[in-house]
């Protein structure tokens, strides 16, 4: 079984300029997520995904960051413009059940970003 | 917060010891699930223990789950330096899961 697919794994910017970060989650997963992980701190959750609604974007930027999950499989994460605080890693993760089961979350390896 | 924090936040052990870190959390919880992070790469889920569980095994993984204290303990025994890695408990109820800062754990061959 394939697991979760993100690229880019790195991508160094500078700011004010855009990025985007595309996930493929793991076939038949309804729920995807975006965490931001910041050196030496645990992912923090920016969006997640019901097939291709969205379920909770509370915590997302929405001045900078945007993201979509067409069809309710492949998803993208953008800023822009990026500032140097968003220098993180993006995990995205997919999960079999629908949103509130609390079930197992598969991570992809990550696109690391650098803002200079 | 649902938050847990795990602690202690570094632990620096010898191969073939046992390692154990603590997570404590402030709301009540469906379940508490515990994650691997190698350097550079992502997480890998361990173990998902209920609400009504007190204890579960696997492999070399023990957890603990105390609903009264709100804590629970992860213990890793006869470390491997492949074990070297981060260690999350992560939250959930009804929402989505809610990751601590994680305990950084080296195990020295």
């Amino acid at each position: 079984e394939a697991g979760v697919a993100q690229s880019p794994r790195y991508k160094i910017i500078e700011k004010r300029q855009s990025v985007a970060f595309w996930c493929n989650p793991i076939s038949g997963h309804a729920t995807l997520y975006w965490y931001q992980q910041i050196l030496g701190q645990g992912p923090k959750l920016l969006i997640q995904f019901q097939n291709n609604g969205v379920v909770d974007d509370s915590q997302l930027p929405k001045d900078r960051f945007s993201a979509e999950r067409l069809k309710g499989v492949d998803s993208t994460l953008k800023i822009q413009p990026a500032k140097l605080e968003d220098s993180a890693v993006y995990l995205c993760a997919s999960s079999l059940g629908t949103s509130g089961s609390n079930g197992e979350l598969f991570f992809g390896e990550g696109s690391r970003l650098t803002v200079l | 917060s649902q938050q847990g924090e795990e602690d202690p936040q570094a632990l620096s052990i010898q191969e073939g010891e046992n390692a154990t870190m603590n997570c404590s959390y402030k709301t009540s919880i469906n379940n508490l699930q515990w994650y691997r992070q190698n350097s550079g790469r992502g997480l890998v889920h361990l173990i998902l223990i209920r609400s009504n569980e007190r204890e579960k095994h696997s492999g070399r993984l023990r957890v603990t789950l105390d609903t009264s204290k709100k804590s629970s303990s992860l213990l890793i025994t006869a470390s491997r330096a492949a074990d070297t890695a981060s260690y999350f408990c992560a939250t959930a109820r009804n929402t989505p899961l809610v990751f601590g800062k994680g305990t950084r754990l080296s195990v020295i061959a």
